[in-house]
């Protein structure tokens, strides 16, 4: 069974711009979650989606905002950049309750200039 | 308030020696403890998660973590490091909260293990 796949894998932006990750989870896995990963703030989370809609959201600005499709792909949108979005952005899929392992994608790595 | 901690930034090991990773938490109701391993610039791998039941849970690459309800605690363990087990070490608690489950990770170990 293939594993969570993560595009892009590398990305660099500038202040002010918008970005878009994508993630496609484990097949039969209806829940995805989104991680942001920085040496200073460690493994933050920002949200879940399960069928389609978000069950639960962290700490994060209104800029990082995300969706599910059908088909249980998830996209990760971030407006106006800031540098200290730079990052590596996880994502993580399972089955859905709580009791279940989440699988990780190998992540984007994010660089704002 | 749902919280995590490794109170060791780094634990150094020779290779052949036992290992221990430290984990604490606090959660309220019974949580569901997780531990992962990452590579450099890879995502996290699955190590091995308690649910219920034993305390002793055994998962991949010959970790094992025990589960310690009065302590708080989910250390990781190996009875024998491999140089190859050098990496980035995460626990993880999802606990009740209101508006559902979330996974809190804490900061992260560092294991170096020298040959």
């Amino acid at each position: 069974k293939a594993g969570v796949t993560q595009t892009p894998r590398y990305l660099i932006k500038t202040r002010g711009q918008q970005v878009t990750l994508s993630c496609s989870p484990i097949s039969g896995h209806r829940s995805v979650s989104w991680y942001q990963q920085t040496p200073g703030q460690g493994l933050q989370f920002l949200f879940e989606y399960f069928s389609e809609t978000q069950r639960n959201k962290g700490n994060f600005p209104g800029r990082f905002s995300g969706r599910q499709f059908s088909n249980s792909r998830s996209e990760m949108n971030v407006s106006t950049l800031e540098l200290g979005d730079s990052a590596l952005y996880l994502c993580a899929s399972s089955l859905g309750l709580p009791q279940e392992t989440q699988y990780f994608g190998p992540g984007t790595r994010l660089l704002v200039l | 308030a749902q919280s995590v901690a490794q109170p060791e930034d780094q634990v150094n090991v020779a290779e052949g020696n036992p290992l221990t990773v430290k984990c604490t938490y606090s959660v309220s109701g019974n949580p569901y403890l997780f531990w992962y391993v990452q590579y450099p610039n890879r995502g996290l791998q699955f190590l091995l998660k308690y649910i219920t039941g034993d305390n002793l849970v055994k998962g991949s690459y010959g970790f094992e973590a025990e589960f310690n309800k009065s302590q708080t605690s989910f250390h990781l363990k190996k009875p024998s490091a491999l140089v190859s087990d050098s990496a980035l070490y995460f626990c993880a608690v999802r606990g009740p909260r209101r508006g559902g489950f979330k996974t809190i990770f804490g900061a992260g170990t560092r294991l170096f293990v020298k040959a």
